[in-house]
């Protein structure tokens, strides 16, 4: 069965303070990952798609990066309007007729000034 | 510049009501998703379509219906409101070109309490 597991399911940081998101996956052939931010009472809104292992993907404070068991959201250096909710999101073999997404649980980050 | 756009974004239904949420996107996607987002769940798949007057299952599909009339409108109906239906509602879309699928373009959401 394909999966995807977040960690942690929350973080705190200090601003400045970096740290990573963590995504696991176990899927039948791999077809996208997928990175968005999630902001209260907001939709879910891209950020970046990873295709095979070893790329990697950056936008300002962020970086995201492809194993083939994982992917890691890098945040350096923080500041408080990086706080929101991570979501993971990986596309399969599976669906590569019906572009469905399987979702991960969501890491809710916190960054404090 | 509209994307997808969910109507209502707020309801609150007694147990046994009906209702239909409403998804509008304005890019000519074919693909288009509804899930549901529960705590400590993440999103799950209800419905989903590939083209007008195609609807499908998705994981979660037990108490909705879904229709695809229009390429550009994906309703979600509830026949007879549970409370375990309490959740918040996105809707999404996609298209695939020849190079392979975009990214999902999601609403605002729908925040649905039955009581």
């Amino acid at each position: 069965e394909d999966q995807v597991t977040q960690s942690p399911e929350a973080l705190r940081l200090q601003e400045g303070e970096s740290s990573s998101l963590n995504c696991s996956y176990t899927v039948s052939g791999l077809r996208g990952l997928f990175w968005y931010r999630q902001d209260p009472g907001k939709g879910p809104e891209f950020l970046f798609t990873l295709y095979s292992a070893g790329e990697e993907k950056e936008k300002e404070r962020l970086k995201a990066t492809l194993t083939k068991k994982e992917s890691f959201l890098h945040i350096t250096a923080p500041k408080p309007e990086d706080s929101a909710t991570y979501l993971c999101a990986v596309r399969t073999h599976g669906s590569s007729n019906t572009g469905k997404l399987i979702f991960g649980q969501g890491t809710t980050l916190q960054v404090k000034p | 510049n509209a994307g997808v756009t969910q109507t209502p974004k707020f309801r609150v239904l007694k147990t046994g009501q009906s209702m239909t949420l409403l998804c509008a996107q304005d890019m000519n996607h074919e693909y288009m998703y509804w899930y549901r987002q529960d705590p400590g769940m993440g999103l799950r798949l209800i419905h989903y379509s590939v083209g007008e007057g195609t609807t499908a299952k998705g994981e979660v599909p037990d108490g909705y219906n879904v229709s695809r009339l229009k390429k550009q409108n994906f309703l979600l109906g509830l026949e007879s409101a549970a409370p375990s239906q309490t959740s918040v509602y996105f809707c999404a879309s996609s298209y695939r070109t020849t190079g392979g699928w975009t990214e999902a373009f999601f609403g605002q959401g729908t925040r649905l309490t039955v009581v």
